[in-house]
């Protein structure tokens, strides 16, 4: 069974242009996670889903991001503008939700460049 | 969420036992420990998670003692392929109907021959 996919792998943009990164979790999941990593640092939480709803959004800058997850299944997260500084991994990670079930699944991330 | 401490990094040599430890005083009742691996340019990977006492399974035990302020992630026999920054994480698995996953900074393990 596939994982969780990813992409694009990478981005290169200008700075105050839009990207968007697409993820398709695993089948069946209901959780799913956007991350952003910088290097040399832990990932760090920026939303997470319960199926369609956006269960923890509170470290999402929404004046410039955005995400959504259309019929609980894939998710995509945009960037406008994107800033120099928004320059990082951003990772999705998905897991089945539910008691019993709390590992997550990550995808290998979208290294974005801002120059 | 509780605050874990853990080192910055450690180094060891092909064939032994790795030993890493995270502080975490301030645990709650509900939390769980669960450490994650990441290699260079890969998603983190679930190893491990436990409430109390010992886990063990096919790749790694885990040791949570009584007060479970700390815990160690034990690595039999490592080999070069376990150089990777490694994770623990403490929280409730179930709060709100879902899994909230929030990592620290980690420990970079680098094995040697």
């Amino acid at each position: 069974e596939a994982g969780v996919v990813q992409s694009p792998r990478y981005k290169i943009i200008e700075k105050k242009q839009p990207v968007a990164f697409w993820c398709n979790p695993i089948s069946g999941h209901n959780t799913l996670y956007w991350y952003l990593q910088n290097l040399g640092q832990g990932p760090e939480l920026l939303i997470r889903y319960e199926n369609e709803e956006a269960v923890d959004d509170s470290q999402l800058p929404k004046d410039r991001f955005s995400a959504e997850r259309l019929k609980g299944v894939d998710s995509t997260l945009k960037i406008q503008p994107a800033e120099l500084g928004d320059s990082a991994v951003y990772l999705c990670a998905s897991s089945l939700g539910g008691r019993m079930n709390t590992e997550a699944f990550f995808g290998q991330g979208t290294r974005l460049t801002v120059v | 969420l509780a605050k874990t401490t853990q080192p910055i990094s450690m180094d060891s040599y092909e064939g032994q036992e790795v030993n890493i430890t995270c502080s975490h005083n301030n645990i709650a009742t509900n939390d769980y420990i669960t450490w994650y691996q990441q290699f260079p340019s890969q998603g983190p990977r679930f190893i491990i998670q436990g409430y109390k006492t010992k886990v063990t399974n096919e790749v790694a035990s885990l040791f949570i003692p009584a007060d479970r302020k700390s815990s160690t992630l034990s690595l039999p026999r490592v080999s070069l392929s376990d150089t990777a920054v490694y994770y623990c994480l403490v929280g409730d698995p179930f709060t709100g109907g879902g899994n909230k996953l929030t990592f620290g900074t980690g420990t970079q393990l680098k094995v040697e021959l």
